[in-house]
C-alpha cells in the first residue's frame, strides 16, 4: 500500500499564481524526495530533502520538512504553463534499504 | 545525473503473450529498480534488480510473471508474462548512484494489452 498522501488530489491556478502541495507520510524516513511527471511520461526528479533538514530551495521550488509531523510541503512560485504536471511525493526509509516509496500524487493544471 | 534510456517506449500486446524491457544506463549503478505506473495511480514498486544475483521482490509482484535479469552494472531487463488487459500500465525503471542520492528514472514503456 501506498506510504504517502498527497493533498489536494488535483490543483488547478491561474498562470503566476503560487501552488502548494502537501504530503504526509507514516514512518520514519531518511530523505524525501519530490518528482514531477508530465503526461504519463518518465519521472522528473526535482529536490531531495534529508530528513535533518528542514527547508530546501530551487530556482522556483522550495520545499519544507516537518518530521514531526511526518509532512512534507512543495511550493512552486510564479506558476507557468509548463508546470503543468503531476508532482509526487517519495520517501526512503531509515531501515537500511535504498527503495522508494511513492505518494499519491498531486495534479496540477496552470491556466494560461 | 546518470543517462538512462528504457525501450520500448509503447508498445500493444495480443493478451498471453509475453514483453521484455530494457533499461541502459550511461554509467555504472549500484541499485536499479522497476516501477510500475497503473492508469491514473501513482508508482508501485516491483523489484529490485540485483547485479549477478536473482531480484528482491515486493509484496504482491513474483518472479515468474516478472523475471528480472541484471547481468552488469549499466543494463537490467524485465519481463512481463502471460500478459492480460490488467498489466496495461507505464513500467518504468530507475537508478541509484549510491548512498543519499535521488533516484533517476527513465521514460517509461506504455504497454496496452488488447
Amino acid at each position: 500500500s501506498q506510504q504517502g498522501e498527497e493533498d489536494p488530489q488535483a490543483l488547478s491556478i491561474q498562470e503566476g499564481e503560487n501552488a502548494t502541495m502537501n504530503c504526509s507520510y507514516k514512518t520514519s524516513i531518511n530523505n524525501l524526495q519530490w518528482y514531477r511527471q508530465n503526461s504519463g511520461r518518465g519521472l522528473v526528479h526535482l529536490i531531495l530533502i534529508r530528513s535533518n533538514e528542514r527547508e530546501k530551495h530551487s530556482g522556483r521550488l522550495r520545499v519544507t520538512l516537518d518530521t514531526s509531523k511526518k509532512s512534507s510541503s512543495l511550493l512552486i512560485t510564479a506558476s507557468r504553463a509548463a508546470d503543468t504536471a503531476s508532482y509526487f511525493c517519495a520517501t526512503r526509509s531509515n531501515f537500511g534499504n535504498e527503495k522508494l516509496t511513492f505518494g499519491t500524487g498531486t495534479r496540477l493544471t496552470i491556466i494560461p | 545525473s546518470a543517462v538512462i534510456s528504457q525501450k520500448p517506449s509503447r508498445d500493444i500486446c495480443q493478451r498471453g503473450t509475453s514483453l521484455t524491457i530494457q533499461c541502459q544506463v550511461d554509467s555504472q549503478v549500484t541499485m536499479m529498480f522497476w516501477y510500475r505506473q497503473q492508469p491514473g495511480q501513482s508508482l508501485t514498486l516491483i523489484a529490485t534488480a540485483n547485479q549477478g544475483s536473482e531480484a528482491t521482490y515486493e509484496s504482491g509482484f513474483v518472479i515468474d510473471k516478472f523475471p528480472i535479469s541484471r547481468p552488469n552494472l549499466t543494463f537490467s531487463t524485465l519481463t512481463v508474462s502471460n500478459m492480460s488487459p490488467e498489466d496495461s500500465s507505464i513500467y518504468l525503471c530507475s537508478v541509484q548512484t549510491g548512498g543519499d542520492q535521488p533516484q533517476h528514472f527513465g521514460d517509461g514503456t506504455r504497454l496496452s494489452i488488447l
